[in-house]
């Protein structure tokens, strides 16, 4: 069975850190992207970071650039999100979910995600 | 950026009957939308790709159409598992992936 597992979370105060995981099982880590998705209290989606299957190419959105660092160890089936500088709007549920590739008229593409983790909640508080 | 806009944001249903849920992209996004399902207290969970594939083990009451700006999520007959908040999420473009703020869809 496909799987994927996050830790890590938990209360943290303004200005901290917090190093998420995710652990893959049931499929071949090494050949798939990865990405984290996150979602505020009572709140939509809201992207956050991919990596590459290599790790060699990384994205981040403009509301964690510069705070954040994805990264990913195939030899151990995981991934990993380090937030620093952490703020209150921070605060949310953070999903892992893997990549779906597809291919048309010869190239292959970046598609959608599936399957997704449970989730692991980061609280940003004093 | 690709902006997502789901219509309405809340959508009263009473049960075996008909729901339709709209999806709007801020420009083409070809047939590049997958449609997720998300119930209290859990992950999202993919039910569409490709705008109109289901996605395994989705039931054949649910369809997707359309394509370009403009999509629709049908659920031909609503049973008691099937509401939940629905969102779409346009893979066309990105850095960034975008999602539409979603659709509740809640007893009748």
């Amino acid at each position: 069975e496909v799987q994927l597992v996050e830790s890590g979370g938990g209360l943290v105060q303004p200005g901290g850190s917090l190093r998420l995981s995710c652990a893959a099982s049931g499929f071949t880590f090494s050949s798939y992207e990865m990405n984290w998705v996150r979602q505020a209290p009572g709140k939509g989606l809201e992207w956050v970071s991919y990596i590459s299957s290599s790790g060699s190419t990384i994205y981040y959105a403009d509301s964690v650039k510069g705070r954040f660092t994805i990264s990913r160890d195939n030899a151990k089936n995981s991934l990993y999100l380090q937030m620093n500088s952490l703020r209150a709007e921070d605060t949310a549920v953070y999903y892992c979910a893997r990549v779906v590739g597809y291919c048309s008229g010869g190239s292959c593409y970046r598609g959608w995600f599936d399957p997704w983790g449970q989730g692991t909640l980061v609280t940003v508080s004093s | 950026e690709i902006v997502m806009t789901q219509s309405p944001a809340t959508l009263s249903v009473s049960p075996g009957e008909r729901a339709t849920l709209s999806c709007r992209a801020s420009q083409s996004v070809s047939s590049n939308l997958a449609w997720y399902q998300q119930k209290p207290g859990q992950a999202p969970r993919l039910l569409i790709y490709g705008a109109s594939t289901r996605a395994t083990g989705i039931p054949a009451r649910f369809s997707g159409s359309g394509s370009g700006t403009e999509f629709t999520l049908t659920i031909s007959s609503l049973q008691s598992e099937d509401f939940a908040v629905y969102y779409c999420q346009q893979y066309n473009n990105w850095p960034p992936v975008t999602f539409g703020g979603g659709t509740k869809v809640e007893i009748k």
